[in-house]
């Protein structure tokens, strides 16, 4: 069983662009979820998602960042016009139930993708 | 509000002796779950060990062993017979059951040295 993959490891953008950030959970895993490292940091919490909806998106900034998990497909986190600020290590986990759902809460993390924004 | 506090920003240890990294936190919620993750230079999170805040007995993965103190919020790592491969940067964290959002302390570098 695959774990969390996530896609791609190391992201180069100049300020301005938009950078995709691709996130397939575990087989079975219905659940995603998004972390935020800024160097130096713990990580921070960003957004829920489940198929084809956005449960909590408390820690993801209003604007320029979206997040979406389709039906089909990876969940897709989106900066746009990015600014240096936004440099940092992206982390996707999933869970096979909802919390609270007779689970120890576990959360699998993928490797991450590191941004850089020139 | 949940907070995890790690008040050692860095750390080292001779290779096989043993090390202790500290973990305070701070929620209202009776069940709760309580974390220790391993971020090497790959910055891949690997769970080291996991403690649920109802059972009363201190986890143990093999070298790796907590020490939780419930009453005083204080959930401590213990390393022992410490390996050149246990390098890396550690994470304590927290969650509450019922609820999704993983807490994160600040971290621990931990470095062995040989």
């Amino acid at each position: 069983n695959a774990g969390v993959m996530q896609n791609p490891r190391h992201l180069v953008r100049r300020r301005g662009q938009e950078a995709r950030l691709r996130c397939s959970p575990m087989k079975g895993h219905s659940h995603v979820y998004w972390y935020r490292q800024l160097p130096e940091e713990g990580l921070k919490f960003m957004v829920y998602l489940q198929k084809e909806n956005i449960i909590d998106e408390s820690g993801m900034p209003k604007e320029r960042f979206s997040a979406e998990f389709p039906k089909e497909g990876p969940s897709i986190l989106r900066i746009q016009q990015v600014v240096r600020g936004d440099s940092a290590a992206y982390f996707c986990a999933s869970s096979p139930k909802a919390p609270g759902q007779g689970t120890n809460n576990e959360q699998f993390f993928g490797p991450g993708t590191r941004l850089t924004v020139l | 509000a949940q907070t995890v506090t790690q008040s050692q920003p860095e750390m080292s240890v001779q290779e096989a002796e043993t090390v202790t990294l500290s973990c305070t936190y701070d929620t209202s919620e009776n069940n709760y779950y309580l974390f220790w993750y391993k971020q090497p230079p790959s910055r891949q999170m690997i769970l080291v060990i996991r403690q649920e805040a109802y059972k009363q007995q201190n986890a143990t993965e093999n070298r790796f062993s907590v020490n939780f103190q419930k009453a005083a919020k204080s959930f401590s790592l213990k390393i022992s017979d410490s390996q050149l491969g246990d390098t890396a940067m550690y994470f304590c964290a927290l969650t509450t059951s019922g609820t999704y959002k993983y807490i994160f302390g600040t971290g621990t570098r931990l470095k062995v040295l040989a």
